[in-house]
């Protein structure tokens, strides 16, 4: 079983639409959870990063942690044509050495 | 701005040759770290670096080695190329020896072993 999943998409909305951008995990002791976003031909740049559970906000964009499922979300409200990417969560132990990252679900914002 | 720059975009290598990837990063950051990219497999941690001349084995570390011999640059050596080492190699540097520092990643080298 896959550490972290991550539904690879294509997710193809219109202009202006709430996206929603999902990860699972399966071990317990992740406390540090983020996305990344990667555009064609680039490397991944960090988006958003939140501890523990809960919500953040930056924005257009809201990370939210739900612990109790192991499940984490990326919503984009009012999504543009420069959303189009792929969305990449990682997440980290508390004392961990290394990122755990999801396989990237690619997004495709029509105009 | 933190810049991260991979020496090339694209390589074509042929097997069993020797190849060099080099990553260079200008921000002065402690931690250098090589990742490769696969459809549905996402990034994973080959090596990384604290320190010079430190590294420590990623989760597929088989088949690669690393070489840090000052602070800024990070090499990752492929002993005898594979086919199944094609791939997307990213490089990656972040400023302190906590991993939840923001990784900042270079554009990565695009890899393709016939």
């Amino acid at each position: 079983q896959k550490e972290v999943e991550q539904d690879p998409g294509p997710l193809s909305v219109p202009e202006g639409a709430i996206v929603s951008l999902n990860c699972t995990y399966s071990n317990s002791a992740f406390q540090y959870f983020m996305w990344y976003r990667q555009y064609s031909r680039k490397g991944p740049e960090l988006l958003m990063y939140t501890y523990s559970s809960g919500n953040k906000e930056d924005g257009r964009f809201t990370a939210q942690v739900d612990k109790s499922s192991k499940y984490i979300s990326l919503f984009i409200r009012d999504s543009q044509p420069s959303d189009s990417a792929t969305y990449l969560c990682a997440v980290l132990m508390e004392y961990g050495n290394k990122l755990v990252f999801g396989a990237g679900t690619i997004l495709r914002v029509k105009s | 701005d933190v810049k991260v720059t991979q020496s090339s975009r694209y390589l074509v290598k042929r097997t069993g040759e020797k190849v060099f990837l080099e990553c260079v990063q200008d921000m002065d950051h402690e931690n250098m770290f090589w990742y490769r990219q696969d459809p549905g497999l996402g990034l994973r941690l080959i090596y990384f670096s604290y320190d010079v001349k430190m590294k420590e084995k990623g989760d597929i570390p088989e088949g690669y080695s690393v070489s840090r011999e000052k602070k800024e640059r990070f090499s990752l050596i492929l002993e005898s190329a594979s086919t199944n080492q094609t791939s997307m190699y990213l490089c990656a540097s972040s400023l302190r020896g906590q991993l939840t520092d923001t990784q900042y990643f270079g554009p990565g080298t695009r890899l393709t072993v016939l």
